[in-house]
């Protein structure tokens, strides 16, 4: 049952290119957030959105930059792609991003390849 | 910043055999702790959550144990089917950070029938 719907499932890029990655929620949440796995790294924390405000930002990279036009949204632009930035991106989403005890649900991820 | 690490990072086991996943972490000012469980391909599924008021959590073959003092979980799976098999994966939240999670490496359970 697919409330989190995440778009497209894979992407394969070419380096410099840019990329958006989609997010929508059909949960009624308030929260949203980003974070990255790659075969380097444990899961990553990358943004939390809260009500369509950015709550924090651990990504040192600019090129990096969600985007929220609605409440149920939080698109994902990549610029100047890198190899590096190939990696499984995961959106989640909690009721409030307020709330630390808040459960996150997790899309099933889009999987981007850089060559 | 806080560091959440697990052991064993893989794990094989016959079915029925219960397994136990520690984890530690390294922040005492963290609060909330969820567990995560990701199939091949698949998302991670929600499984289970304690918070730093508690000992003991159990919901069905799971078991979640904390201790505050030595910054330690452990999950203990009973009666394990072919279908625990996954990575499991450890997390921690702040009281400060809006939500975010500091996830561990993982641990990968196979299953054998």
């Amino acid at each position: 049952d697919p409330k989190i719907i995440q778009k497209p499932k894979y992407l394969v890029a070419v380096t410099g290119s840019e990329k958006i990655l989609i997010c929508e929620q059909y949960l009624g949440h308030n929260a949203m957030y980003w974070y990255r796995q790659s075969a380097k790294k444990p899961l990553e924390f990358m943004f939390s959105y809260s009500y369509q405000k950015l709550m924090d930002n651990q990504t040192a990279s600019s090129r990096f930059q969600p985007q929220s036009s609605k409440k149920n949204h939080l698109d994902l632009q990549i610029t100047a792609l890198k190899p590096d930035d190939s990696a499984t991106y995961f959106c989640a989403s909690s009721q409030d991003g307020w709330g630390v005890q808040d459960t996150q649900y997790f899309g099933p991820g889009t999987r981007l390849l850089v060559l | 910043g806080e560091q959440v690490e697990q052991l064993p990072s893989s794990l094989i086991v016959q079915e029925g055999a219960s397994v136990l996943i520690n984890c530690s972490y390294t922040d005492s000012a963290s609060v909330y702790f969820p567990w995560y469980k990701q199939e091949p391909g698949k998302r991670l599924q929600f499984i289970i959550d304690i918070r730093s008021n508690m000992e003991r959590k159990q919901t069905q073959r799971l078991t979640l144990l904390f201790d505050k003092k030595t910054k330690h979980l452990s999950l203990h799976i009973t009666a394990t089917q072919p279908g625990d098999s996954a990575i499991y994966f450890c997390s921690a939240s702040m009281n400060y950070n809006q939500g975010k999670l500091i996830f561990g490496q993982g641990t990968k359970l196979s299953i054998k029938p």
